[in-house]
């Protein structure tokens, strides 16, 4: 168990629809992360929060959206989705920021999104 | 910005047999890498990780070596197990910029045969 806890595991919803994923930290992480993973393709960064701000953005869509709450917990919002929007979400913590040696990342175990 | 490529996409090898998994990089500022292991179903498993004053690290099996001048990483197992058989992800930190902390290489599924 890695300490960051994603829910739902499994989601199932009709193109149009928004939903939302969401993202628990590990104790005292301060970084988040979000990655998206389609069939058969590897990780695709899609946006970091660190202590509540931005902190880099991928290559997220514009119908996508996230935050992270006072809480540390965050929230990766899908909107208008379309059948091409199925694939795994992950979620990743990591106590600082990676690049000024800050910890190692940890990821949760993903949102099954599908879409039809 | 920076990119990682990671070869082969598959990699099948007799147990006890070792593994070697190699990784690129263009950012030369680029100063942590981690390995990361993905069994069927599950979210990515941090293995083993590299900091860029660092050559090598070992853990019992696995073994990481990075190459900065050739900016290269590469990520060794010995005497592999069946439970071994995943798909490994490399992954670097560029220093500065907006691409976020890790960018990963496309995976290499390693199958170990009985």
């Amino acid at each position: 168990d890695s300490g960051v806890t994603q829910t739902p595991k499994h989601l199932i919803t009709a193109t149009g629809q928004r939903v939302t994923l969401r993202c628990s930290p590990r104790s005292g992480d301060l970084s988040v992360y979000w990655y998206q993973q389609s069939l058969d393709q590897g990780l695709q960064f899609l946006i970091q929060y660190y202590n509540g701000e931005e902190r880099a953005k991928g290559n997220i869509l514009e119908r996508f959206s996230a935050q992270q709450f006072p809480d540390l917990h965050s929230e990766l919002n899908l909107s208008s989705l379309e059948l091409g929007d199925s694939a795994l979400y992950f979620c990743a913590s990591s106590p600082r920021d990676l690049r000024d040696r800050g910890g190692e990342a940890f990821f949760g175990q993903g949102t099954r999104l599908t879409v039809v | 910005g920076e990119n990682v490529e990671q070869h082969p996409s598959t990699l099948s090898v007799q147990e006890g047999d070792s593994a070697v998994i190699k990784c690129t990089y263009s950012d030369s500022a680029s100063n942590y890498f981690p390995w990361y292991k993905q069994e069927l179903g599950k979210g990515p498993q941090l293995i083993i990780d590299i900091r860029s004053n660092v050559g090598e690290k070992k853990d019992q099996r696995i073994a990481v070596t990075l190459n900065k001048t050739a900016k290269h990483f590469s990520l060794h197992i010995t005497e592999t197990q069946p439970e071994d058989s995943a798909v490994y992800f490399c992954a670097a930190t560029p220093r500065g910029g907006s691409q976020g902390n890790l960018i990963f290489g496309k995976g290499t599924k390693l199958s170990v045969k009985p």
